[in-house]
């Protein structure tokens, strides 16, 4: 069974452009989540979709981030401009159902800004 | 605000020797907890697990253990190997599925 599937796997933007990252969860979970994780920390949650709603995005900065998953199975993260300050590791995770604890990690996208 | 807390950023063990990795946590409305493991240029993996209603979980070289008063838990490993060199993420979740990570600590086993 595939795992989580995450693209691009590194990207190098200048600021200001635009950037996404696509994820493709473990075939049958329904609860989608992005996290981002700074050099040195531990992940930090942005949005979490059970199908295709998105019942917690609070860390989610709305001015230049958003997502979706509109057929409640793959997801688009998205920022729009890039900072310096977004040079980070974007995580994908899914899980079977909320509440079930155990999330299951995409390898995670790389993303550069200079 | 770090509501799961990994104080000690590296830890170094020998092989063959335990290694005790801890972690602390303030929110009281957490009820489950987890360790993953990282390896570099990977996502994190699932390793263990404990819910709220237990104090020890084990599962071969690997042993959660929690103390609910002091709102703390730790992982052992006994006998650490060198393949166990990573970093080791605390993370905890309340009954909304909110889970939060701690920073990590990372672990090397020297042969």
């Amino acid at each position: 069974e595939a795992g989580v599937v995450q693209s691009p796997r590194y990207k190098i933007i200048e600021k200001k452009q635009p950037v996404a990252f696509w994820c493709n969860p473990i075939s049958g979970h329904n609860t989608l989540y992005w996290y981002l994780q700074n050099l040195g920390q531990g992940p930090e949650l942005l949005i979490r979709y059970e199908n295709e709603e998105a019942v917690d995005d609070s860390q989610l900065p709305k001015d230049r981030f958003s997502a979706e998953r509109l057929k409640g199975v793959d997801s688009t993260l998205k920022i729009q401009p890039a900072e310096l300050g977004d040079s980070a590791v974007y995580l994908c995770a899914s899980s079977f159902n909320s509440g079930s604890g155990e999330l299951f990690f995409g390898e995670g996208s790389r993303l550069t800004v200079l | 605000d770090q509501q799961v807390k990994q104080n000690s950023p590296s830890l170094s063990v020998q092989e063959g020797r335990i290694s005790i990795l801890n972690c602390d946590y303030t929110n009281s409305m957490f009820d489950y907890f987890l360790w993953y493991k990282k390896y570099p240029a990977e996502g994190p993996t699932f390793l263990i697990s404990i819910s709220s209603i237990k104090d020890k979980n084990e599962d071969g070289r690997f042993t959660v253990f929690l103390n609910k008063s002091a709102k703390h838990l730790s992982l052992h490993i006994v006998p650490s190997q060198p393949g166990d060199s990573a970093v080791y993420f605390c993370a905890a979740s309340d009954d909304n599925n909110d889970m939060r990570f701690g920073a990590g600590t990372r672990l090397t086993v020297k042969p």
